[in-house]
């Protein structure tokens, strides 16, 4: 079956500017994550949605990062005032149903940020 | 809070030796351990984990990974590697009854040479 998907694949934006990544889970799986990997690091914890709530945000970095999830399937990631720091993979994954924690998080292809 | 060392960025070995990667964690809670991998230009994929029960715990293609509760470790190993292993191996792990997030390590880059 489909996996899951991240688009865009690539953004590149300037100083400033306000961009949304976008995530698609995989069918069916109720838990969604966002992780960030800078270059030569692992990936990074962001925030995770059980359903359409936040049920951990405390990876977020700052107020300028946003993440919605309001029908309980797809996610996006919203970055306001972006900052040549916040270049980065953006990697989104998804879990199934199941005992917390147990369960394993499928990860996208993530949306690569360039910030000029 | 949860965090993950991988003491080695980088290892070569030559096709057919023996590897161990190592990953040792830190946690004040109880912890279940991930090893995922990322061939390279695709995406992170799981390739074993540790919930519970026997504290040896395999992959497919013939990775294990022992959890040693005592070491605060969770190395990998395979006896024989391929070519095909050259990819990036991140060590993970998330506190039993918190959080659901995962704690990567840095990674390892391992390098199979012919």
């Amino acid at each position: 079956g489909a996996g899951v998907s991240q688009t865009p694949s690539n953004k590149v934006t300037e100083k400033g500017k306000y961009v949304e990544l976008r995530c698609d889970p995989i069918s069916g799986h109720t838990a969604l994550y966002w992780y960030r990997q800078s270059l030569g690091q692992g990936p990074e914890f962001l925030i995770y949605f059980q359903g359409t709530g936040a049920a951990d945000d405390s990876g977020l970095p700052n107020d300028r990062f946003f993440a919605v999830r309001p029908e309980g399937s797809v996610s996006t990631l919203k970055i306001q005032r972006t900052e040549r720091g916040d270049s980065a993979v953006y990697l989104c994954a998804s879990s199934p149903p199941g005992l917390a924690g147990e369960e394993t998080q499928y990860f996208g292809p993530g949306t690569r940020l360039l910030v000029l | 809070a949860q965090s993950v060392t991988q003491l080695d960025s980088q290892v070569p070995v030559f096709e057919e030796a023996p590897v161990e990667l190592r990953c040792n964690y830190s946690s004040s809670v109880s912890v279940y351990l991930f090893w995922y991998v990322q061939y390279p230009n695709q995406g992170l994929q799981l390739l074993l984990k540790y919930l519970s029960g026997s504290t040896l715990v395999e992959s497919i293609n013939g990775f294990e990974a022992e959890f040693n509760k005592s070491q605060t470790s969770f190395h990998l190993r395979k006896p024989s590697v391929h070519i095909s292993d050259t990819a990036e191996y991140f060590c993970a792990v998330s506190a039993q009854g918190g959080s659901e997030k995962l704690v990567f390590g840095k990674g390892t880059k391992l390098t199979v040479n012919p």
